[in-house]
C-alpha cells in the first residue's frame, strides 16, 4: 500500500516568512510524528499525535512551531517567522499504535526546508 | 531522559566482509530498540526492532542485531556486506515508560568498498 507522503519535497523561503509542511500518513495509522533532521545530525523529535488524545508537544523548539492533525489523517507543521536555524529536513512518520503494542514508525521522504 | 550513542561517525568495510555498526543506549525503564537506514535524499527505512524475547533480532536485507542488556548495547551486524549497503544508519530507542517518541543516535555512515 501507499507509504507516508510529504509535501512539498523542497521549500526555499526567506527569513521571516511563514511556511506550512504537510504530511499524509499511512491509511489506518493512528499515530503521527514529526521529526527534524539538521544537516549531518540525527533526528530530533518535535511532536506526536495519537488518536483524539492531546498531542505531545514536548519537542517543539519554540512557540514559532505548531502542528495540527485532522482526525487520523493529514497533519500540517507550521513554522512562523522562519529563521536560518530552521533550515533542516522535516520528517513525518506514522504508526499503528494499538494498546499494549509497539508498532514500527514508518517515515516519509521528508521536506527539505531552506531559509535564506 | 533517554539517549542513544553511535560512537563511530563512519565505518569502512570491504565488500564480502562482516559489517558491525555500534549502538549503546540509556533509558530509565525497559527499552524498545530500532535500526533504520537512510539512503541519499530519501527518508528512513525500517530495518529491525527489539521489543522483547530473543536477544538476536533478524531484519531486512540480511541485517541482524543483538540486544545486550548488561552492556546496554544493540549493535547492528551483517555477515557479508554489499556495496549497496553503503548508507547512513540510525539506532533509536523508545523508553516504554516515557511515551512513544523515538530518540535517535547521530548516525553512522557505512561505506562498503568493492
Amino acid at each position: 500500500g501507499a507509504g507516508v507522503s510529504q509535501s512539498p519535497s523542497n521549500k526555499v523561503t526567506e527569513k521571516g516568512k511563514d511556511v506550512e509542511l504537510r504530511c499524509d500518513p499511512i491509511s489506518g495509522h493512528t499515530a503521527l510524528y514529526w521529526y527534524r533532521q539538521r544537516l549531518g545530525q540525527g533526528l530530533e523529535f518535535l511532536i506526536y499525535f495519537q488518536g483524539n488524545s492531546a498531542p505531545d508537544k514536548s519537542g517543539l523548539p519554540s512557540d514559532r512551531f505548531s502542528a495540527e492533525r485532522t482526525g487520523e489523517s493529514v497533519s500540517t507543521l507550521t513554522i512562523q517567522r522562519t529563521q536560518q536555524e530552521d533550515s533542516a529536513v522535516y520528517l513525518c512518520a506514522s504508526s499503528h499504535e494499538a494498546s499494549g503494542s509497539t508498532d514500527t514508525q514508518y517515515f516519509g521522504p521528508g521536506t527539505r526546508l531552506t531559509v535564506l | 531522559a533517554q539517549s542513544v550513542a553511535q560512537p563511530e561517525d563512519q565505518v569502512n568495510v570491504a565488500e564480502g566482509n562482516p559489517l558491525t555498526v555500534k549502538c549503546t543506549y540509556s533509558v530509565s525503564g525497559n527499552p524498545y530498540l530500532f535500526w533504520y537506514v537512510q539512503y541519499p535524499n530519501r527518508g528512513l527505512q525500517f530495518l529491525l526492532k527489539y521489543i522483547t524475547g530473543d536477544n538476536l533480532v533478524k531484519g531486512s536485507y540480511g541485517f541482524e542485531a543483538e540486544f545486550n542488556k548488561s552492556q546496554t548495547s544493540f549493535h547492528l551486524k551483517k555477515p557479508s556486506a554489499l556495496v549497496s549497503d553503503s548508507a547512513l544508519y540510525f539506532c533509536a530507542v523508545r523508553d516504554r515508560a516515557a511515551g512513544n517518541k523515538l530518540t535517535f543516535g547521530g548516525g553512522t555512515r557505512v561505506l562498503v568498498k568493492p
